[in-house]
Parts: C-alpha cells; sequence; structure tokens
C-alpha cells in the first residue's frame, strides 16, 4: 500500500527566509510524487511532479522539490519566501495518474 | 471563473440524512475523480468517472456511496443515510481527455465540507 507521511503539520518563516517541507513515502515501485499547494479560498494546484529522470525537479511559484530514493522523501524546498506563499501543501505519490495517496499537509505561515 | 466547481462548500445534515455534493469540471474536461480527506488525514481517492461510466471505484465505502457522470449536468457523489464518520471534506477533480496529459495533472476544486451532527 502506498501512503505518505509530512512531519511538520504547521511552520512558520519570515518573508525572504527559505523554505523546506518534508514529505516521507511508503510505496513498493518507483513512485509518481507530486506536491500540491491550496491556498485559502481555492482548489489545489500542482506544484510540481517527479516520474523519472533528474531527481531535482523544478515547479511553479520558484519551488523545487528532489527525490532521494535512499530516504523514501521528496522533500520541497523554495530559497525566499513570499507572503503570498503563505497555504497549505500537500505531497502525493501515485501508482496511476489519478490514484494519488495524499499527506495531510503542512501548513505554512509567512511572517512579516 | 473556469475551474472546477463545487457546491455546496458547506453542508450539514443529521445521522439518517442524505447528502449530495456536486462538482462541475473544468471546460473540455471529460474525467473526474472524487477524493474524500477525512480529519487529520490526507486525501483518500474514492472513484474516477467518465461521462456516464464509472471507470474505477475502487476507494470507494461498499455501503451508502455513490457517484454518477450524467451526460448532461454535473457530477453527482451522493451518500446515503450519513453517518458521524461521514464528516469529511470531499473534493472533486477533473482532467482533459487528450492524450499527453501526465499523471497527476488532476484540476481540483475548493472541496465540499461535510458535518454530520
Amino acid at each position: 500500500a502506498q501512503s505518505v507521511t509530512q512531519p511538520d503539520i504547521h511552520i512558520t518563516v519570515s518573508e525572504g527566509a527559505s523554505l523546506e517541507l518534508r514529505c516521507n513515502y511508503s510505496y513498493g515501485a518507483t513512485p509518481y510524487l507530486f506536491w500540491y499547494v491550496q491556498s485559502p479560498g481555492q482548489g489545489l494546484q500542482l506544484l510540481l511532479k517527479y516520474f523519472s529522470g533528474d531527481t531535482l525537479v523544478q515547479g511553479i511559484k520558484g519551488f523545487e522539490a528532489e527525490f532521494k530514493r535512499s530516504q523514501s522523501s521528496f522533500n520541497l524546498r523554495k530559497p525566499s519566501v513570499h507572503w503570498s506563499d503563505a497555504a497549505e501543501y500537500f505531497c502525493a505519490v501515485g501508482a496511476s495518474d489519478y490514484k494519488l495517496s495524499f499527506g495531510a499537509g503542512t501548513t505554512v505561515t509567512v511572517r512579516a | 471563473n473556469a475551474g472546477v466547481m463545487q457546491n455546496p462548500r458547506h453542508l450539514v445534515r443529521r445521522r439518517g440524512q442524505e447528502a449530495r455534493l456536486r462538482c462541475s469540471p473544468m471546460k473540455g474536461h471529460s474525467h473526474v475523480y472524487w477524493y474524500r480527506q477525512l480529519p487529520e488525514e490526507g486525501l483518500k481517492f474514492m472513484v474516477y468517472l467518465q461521462k456516464e461510466n464509472i471507470i474505477d471505484e475502487s476507494g470507494m465505502p461498499k455501503e451508502r456511496f455513490s457517484a454518477e457522470f450524467p451526460k448532461e449536468g454535473p457530477s453527482i457523489l451522493r451518500i446515503q443515510q450519513v453517518v458521524r464518520g461521514d464528516s469529511a471534506a470531499y473534493f472533486c477533480a477533473s482532467s482533459p481527455p487528450a492524450p499527453g496529459v501526465g499523471p497527476g495533472e488532476l484540476f481540483f476544486g475548493e472541496g465540499s465540507r461535510l458535518t454530520v451532527l
């Protein structure tokens, strides 16, 4: 069975500081990995995805994530956060293009 | 708003009543997916539908839950005889039918939050 753990429920970061959100997954084969973001009043939006190839993946809004097979991790990073990055972030793993399992989410608060 | 539209955004039901959640996919999308997020948990896949067809319902509870996506109109997730454990956020997603859409390229709505008293 596939599962995702996001160890941090809530992270507070200062505007301009770097951000790293952790994601660990459990899956028997090479997974499809995703990060989604949900801003207040919005639906989930795909930030980036990993299927194969280069383990460092670039996404939208200046985000990147690194797949580390040995650690079963897919951590999300941004070098310098903006106030508009305040949102809830979800990591997901999937065996197919639609049957995804999501983590419980990490809420990011950005302070001025 | 050309995004995935879900309504109602919030629904309160008493135990034993029926809940109906509606989802209108993005324009041009013919694939609809329903996910459920229980409190303190991540979203879990429930069902995948195309127009007038259920493609994969492996994530649906065996009883009381049903979904449809008729030829005309929105997709409906129906929960009969609701119980407190059905309280959750229900998310709908859609995707276009054209090839080239990769895995995970689902467009999600804002979710419908069901509270069962």
